[in-house]
């Protein structure tokens, strides 16, 4: 079993849908960070929370320390949001990031 | 300023030879990561510097891979003998430490080994 899951793997939506991307891990951590990646182009950072929950823009991050898991959601979604989502934690400060295995986004007009 | 670069960006390489990647940090910034990313697959942890200091290097796949930041700057990732199994997007994150946990990501150096 993977340290970092994440679902769904795959993920279609219509442009305007509500979306949500969940990650759940097995030990505790020091941080979790949600990662955008385009197709071809780097990873940027999204989200590093450790504790509640954060917003930016149309960007939602929530975390659940005793349960575990966090989710990313994307409110009126566009289709510029199509993209690889992933979920990746650390465990001490400044730490090696352990990554999920992403969920790849499409958003359709 | 300047974001994390990588140099080259793609490199074809055939099996047996060696290769280097290199990576410049965001200046000022202390710490350093190296991941493997597999096609359709999240990125791996490599190695890790903080500094020049390599503190934890438990990612690399096998004695072919080598990394060193001597003068706690740029970076290079060294890989010899490669092997098919290599091909991947290596990719180096750099970030501020102690305070500072958020990593910066570089566009990645794409290997295909042939």
């Amino acid at each position: 079993k993977n340290e970092v899951e994440q679902s769904p793997q795959n993920l279609t939506a219509q442009e305007g849908e509500f979306i949500t991307i969940n990650c759940s891990y097995s030990v505790g951590i020091s941080a979790l960070h949600w990662l955008q990646q385009h197709p071809g182009g780097g990873i940027v950072s999204l989200f590093m929370l450790s504790s509640g929950k954060k917003k930016h823009g149309r960007l939602i991050a929530t975390i659940n320390i005793q349960e575990k898991h966090s989710s990313l959601h994307i409110t009126a979604s566009h289709p510029r949001d199509s993209a690889v989502y992933i979920c990746a934690v650390s465990y001490n400060q400044g730490g090696k990031l352990i990554f999920g295995q992403g969920t790849e986004l499409s958003v359709k007009p | 300023g300047a974001g994390v670069s990588q140099s080259p960006r793609y490199k074809v390489a055939k099996r047996g030879q060696d290769v280097a990647l290199r990576c410049d940090p965001i200046s000022g910034h202390v710490s350093l990561f190296w991941y493997q990313q597999a096609l359709g697959q999240g990125p791996e942890f490599l190695t890790y510097f903080q500094n020049e200091a390599q503190l934890d290097k438990s990612g690399l796949p096998s004695d072919r891979f080598f990394a060193e930041r001597p003068e706690g700057s740029v970076s290079t990732l060294k890989i010899q003998r490669t092997q098919q199994e290599d091909s991947a997007v290596y990719l180096c994150a750099s970030s501020l430490e102690e305070t500072y946990y958020e990593q910066y990501f570089g566009p990645g150096t794409r290997l295909t080994v042939t």
